[in-house]
């Protein structure tokens, strides 16, 4: 089992439309889960991080289920520049340490 | 905003030569990482340092491939007698005394 696990999509939504993006991890010990977006042939920035309580950041809303072991990300009412791929990532330990990233699910908004 | 700084940010070489990555953290983080992804894949972890330290290589290939973090100066991380699949992207990140990590613009290594 690949320690983080997401759909590659592609997901092609019309602007305006709600979608939402799940993410597995395998590691129970896990400390730490963000978002990060990453747009084509740049550097992954950091989107948001994901608490067990939820957080909300404007359009965008973050989930943990620590339970399932699952992530998820909801984005409302999309934009055109919403279009990127969205990275699951995944600290295995707590503190500085390595992250561990999933593969990505590319988002494309269509007008 | 002296974000994190990578240089070069394109590197063309020959099958064999050295390849010479930088990455400079940003002002404040003692913590770096490299990261390399390959066409279509995800990020996979290489190395981290801290100042002079290398903390964890796990990730890194035993041979051919060296990193550093001296007391002055920026990280480097090098490639000896690179082959075509060493092509990849290259990203460097730091974290200061949270766990957040910010990337820099990456190398794009072409291996001919």
């Amino acid at each position: 089992r690949k320690e983080v696990e997401q759909d590659p999509g592609p997901f092609n939504v019309p602007e305006g439309a709600t979608v939402a993006f799940n993410c597995t991890y395998s590691n129970s010990a896990s400390q730490s889960f963000f978002w990060y977006r990453q747009d084509c042939r740049k550097e992954p920035k950091l989107l948001m991080s994901v608490y067990s309580s939820g957080n909300e950041d404007g359009r965008f809303t973050a989930q943990l289920n620590r339970a399932s072991q699952y992530i998820s990300l909801l984005i409302r009412d999309s934009k055109l520049s919403d279009s990127a791929t969205y990275l699951c990532v995944v600290n295995m330990r707590s503190g500085n340490t390595p992250l561990v990233f999933g593969k990505g699910t590319r988002l494309s908004v269509i007008a | 905003n002296a974000g994190v700084m990578q240089n070069p940010r394109h590197l063309v070489r020959r099958r064999g030569q050295e390849a010479r990555l930088r990455c400079s953290p940003m002002k404040g983080h003692s913590h770096v990482y490299w990261y390399r992804q390959l066409p279509e894949e995800g990020l996979k972890f290489m190395v981290y340092l801290q100042k002079e330290n290398i903390i964890d290589e796990s990730g890194m290939p035993k041979e051919r491939f060296s990193a550093e973090f001296p007391k002055e100066g920026p990280s480097i991380l090098r490639i000896q007698q690179v082959v075509r699949g060493d092509s990849a992207a290259y990203f460097c990140a730091s974290s200061g005394s949270t766990d957040t990590q910010y990337f820099g613009p990456g190398t794009r290594l072409t291996v001919l």
